[in-house]
């Protein structure tokens, strides 16, 4: 099975910063990777898909990146309705895996 | 409008069974690939099963044996059997479409709203 890790666990930030989160793959996914924004109580909802491509009516602040094992989600100035938790996963493998998330909080 | 609406969740006591239904709107259940994803309470999410399109299904290792992934084309609608419930089976849980690229790549989306299960005595 491919194991999904996100870095950091958790992250304060402020709005206007930039961020970036990281999600590294236990093998090589190609740019089988999708990155999920989720707000309390809400189902996930999709903001990148095969790693760099941006979801319709996604704002443009938010970007991915990578291939293989290692992939970033970039979001480059944080606005309010941001803080949430984040998700990446593997659609690589037949079994799909998420990583654990990343929470961001307010500073 | 693409949409997902899952019911059937509840209270059952630990080896217990229950039946998840997931009714999809605007877009064809057999013609996709279909997901269960779960989140604990407080917890992540972990991906349950999938059924293709050619009707293969696939389980996680947490589950295997004791769910089944189904659908039932007349009414547009994906299930999930749930056998053997263990309280760490109580989650919240999400059917999702795999949308699917030209290149073989896929991602969930929409998602439903979910449907919280909890197993205790």
């Amino acid at each position: 099975d491919i194991q999904m890790t996100q870095s950091p666990s958790s992250l304060s930030a402020s709005v206007g910063d930039r961020v970036t989160i990281t999600c590294r793959a236990s093998q090589s996914i190609s740019s089988y990777l999708n990155w999920y924004q989720q707000k309390p109580g809400k189902a996930p909802k999709l903001l990148i898909y095969a790693a760099s491509s941006l979801q319709s009516g996604v704002p443009s602040r938010f970007s991915g990146s990578g291939s293989g094992t290692d992939f970033t989600l970039t979001i480059s100035s944080l606005q309010p309705e941001d803080f949430a938790t984040y998700y990446c996963q593997q659609s690589y493998s037949t079994l799909y895996s998420f990583g654990q998330g990343t929470k961001l909080e307010i500073k | 409008e693409v949409q997902l609406v899952e019911t059937g969740g509840g209270l059952i006591q630990p080896g217990g069974s229950l039946r998840l239904s997931c009714a999809a709107s605007g877009f064809t259940v057999s013609s996709n690939y279909m997901s269960w994803v779960r989140q604990a309470p407080g917890k992540g999410l972990e991906w349950v099963s999938v059924i293709y399109s050619g009707g293969s299904t696939y389980y996680a290792d947490s589950v295997k044996g004791r769910f089944t992934i189904s659908r039932d084309n007349s009414k547009n609608t994906l299930y999930l059997q749930m056998n053997s419930l263990r309280a760490e089976d109580t989650a919240v849980y999400y059917c999702a479409r795999s949308k699917r690229s030209w290149s073989g790549k896929d991602w969930f989306d929409p998602w439903g709203q979910g449907t919280l299960v909890t197993v205790s005595s």
